[in-house]
């Protein structure tokens, strides 16, 4: 069974520091995608970076970026340039899409707190 | 588009009463997901939709938990009698699907609901 693991539960970074969030996985699979979502206090879940297992280039998203480690089964993301905005919990989320079925696990959360 | 709906935004209730939380998807959108947050247990996928037909129900949680998808555009998740432990934010997702591996399974959330059963 895939599992999740993010274990730092809290973090915090000034502004414009940059931070990195960790995240590792366990799965036997061999194609699957990454995700990491923001949960600002609003609860909406927002989409900030996905990546695909295939590909060795790690995903950016403007201040965004990942450091996939697929042998290792890591995947963290980290922030630059940190904003007031960034304060959020951020999960990391593994999924699976095999003939139209799902397998979606996410992570516990890391709560990130920006310092003005 | 106006994203994922979902209603209401809050619901208090008493213990054995029912509950129904609704979703509209985003259009054009083959599945739908709903999962419950809770602090204890994270984020946990209680059951998804594909073109209206539950796919997969395992996560549900009790016979009490119920979903279903009339229509392409609506969906509920009932809980009938609800209890205390119920008390969690229930988010519905949906994403276009199509190609296993396309930018299509990149999943969009609504607000949450946020359920206090007293």
């Amino acid at each position: 069974a895939q599992t999740v693991t993010q274990s730092q539960p809290e973090m915090s970074v000034q502004e414009a520091e940059t931070v990195t969030l960790s995240c590792t996985y366990d799965t036997s699979e061999n194609n699957y995608y990454l995700f990491w979502y923001k949960q600002p206090p609003s609860r909406q879940m927002i989409l900030v970076i996905r990546q695909e297992a295939y590909k060795q280039q790690n995903a950016t998203e403007n201040r965004f970026s990942v450091n996939f480690q697929k042998a290792a089964k890591s995947f963290s993301l980290k922030i630059s340039d940190s904003q007031l905005g960034d304060t959020a919990m951020y999960f990391c989320a593994f999924m699976k899409h095999t003939s139209g079925t799902y397998k979606y696990i996410f992570g516990t959360g890391t709560r990130l707190k920006v310092l003005a | 588009d106006a994203g994922v709906i979902q209603s209401p935004r809050h619901e208090v209730t008493e213990m054995g009463q029912e509950v129904t939380l609704r979703c509209k998807p985003i259009s054009g959108h083959d599945y739908l997901f709903w999962y419950r947050q809770t602090m204890m247990r994270g984020l946990e996928l209680l059951i998804y939709f594909n073109n209206n037909v539950p796919i997969d129900d395992s996560g549900m949680p009790e016979d009490r938990f119920s979903a279903k998808m009339p229509n392409a555009s609506f969906s509920t998740l009932k809980i009938q009698p609800s209890e205390p432990r119920d008390s969690a934010v229930y988010f519905c997702a949906s994403n276009l699907g199509g190609l296993a591996g396309g930018l299509t399974d990149t999943q969009y959330f609504g607000p949450g609901t946020r359920l206090t059963v007293l």
